[in-house]
């Protein structure tokens, strides 16, 4: 089976626009989550798609909003960019338990995301 | 919450056996606990997860004592490749107005550095 797929692996915006991260998961898997990583906060959780339906969030703020398709690939968008949103964003897919009952991710190469 | 807190960082030599304890006191009664290994530009990937006792399986032990406040991840005969950062990780739930957040709490992870 293929892995977890991110596109674009590497993005350059600057402050104040807006940055669209696509996933898509393993064949057959059903939850989506994503997370951003830093050298400064680690791995913070964002949120978890299951089924087209945000099923669990983290503590972010509302500019960081996602979406889930039919085909369980998802889409993480990013508004009003800030210097503070340069990180490595992670996708990570599983069947379907989701998050909560710590069901094991898979997690994608991520994309890199520098805001100047 | 529950917070995990781990060394920042060890190092070993290749044939050791290396233990990383991650300390997680206000653990809830549901929550399991999983170890991710990450390496640098790679998204984090499974190595084991437990409940409560002794779990092993092909790549390492996890053991968690009676009061499951911490857990201590084992790595038998350690490997120059198995140099990463390890994550440990507790399931975090909070309830607010009938929506539920599932929030993923990740240690700030521990470098670990294999010497020949």
């Amino acid at each position: 089976k293929a892995g977890v797929t991110q596109t674009p692996r590497y993005l350059i915006k600057t402050r104040g626009q807006q940055v669209t991260l696509s996933c898509s998961p393993i064949s057959g898997h059903r939850s989506v989550s994503w997370y951003q990583q830093t050298p400064g906060q680690g791995l913070q959780f964002l949120f978890e798609y299951f089924s087209e339906t945000q099923r669990n969030k983290g503590n972010f703020p509302g500019r960081f909003s996602g979406r889930q398709f039919s085909n369980s690939r998802s889409e993480m968008n990013v508004s009003t960019l800030e210097l503070g949103d340069s990180a490595l964003y992670l996708c990570a897919s599983s069947t379907g338990q989701g998050v909560l009952l710590q069901e094991t991710q898979y997690f994608g190469p991520g994309t890199r995301l520098l805001v100047l | 919450l529950a917070k995990t807190t781990q060394p920042i960082s060890m190092d070993s030599y290749e044939g050791q056996e290396v233990n990383i304890t991650c300390s997680h006191n206000n653990i809830a009664t549901n929550d399991y606990i999983t170890w991710y290994q990450q390496f640098p530009s790679q998204g984090p990937r499974f190595i084991i997860q437990g409940y409560k006792t002794k779990v092993t399986n092909e790549v390492a032990s996890l053991f968690i004592p009676a009061d499951r406040k911490s857990s201590t991840l084992s790595l038998p005969r350690v490997s120059l490749s198995d140099t990463a950062v390890y994550y440990c990780l507790v399931g975090d739930v909070a309830n607010a107005g009938g929506t539920s957040y599932g929030k993923l709490t990740f240690g700030q992870g521990t470098i670990l550095t294999v010497h020949p």
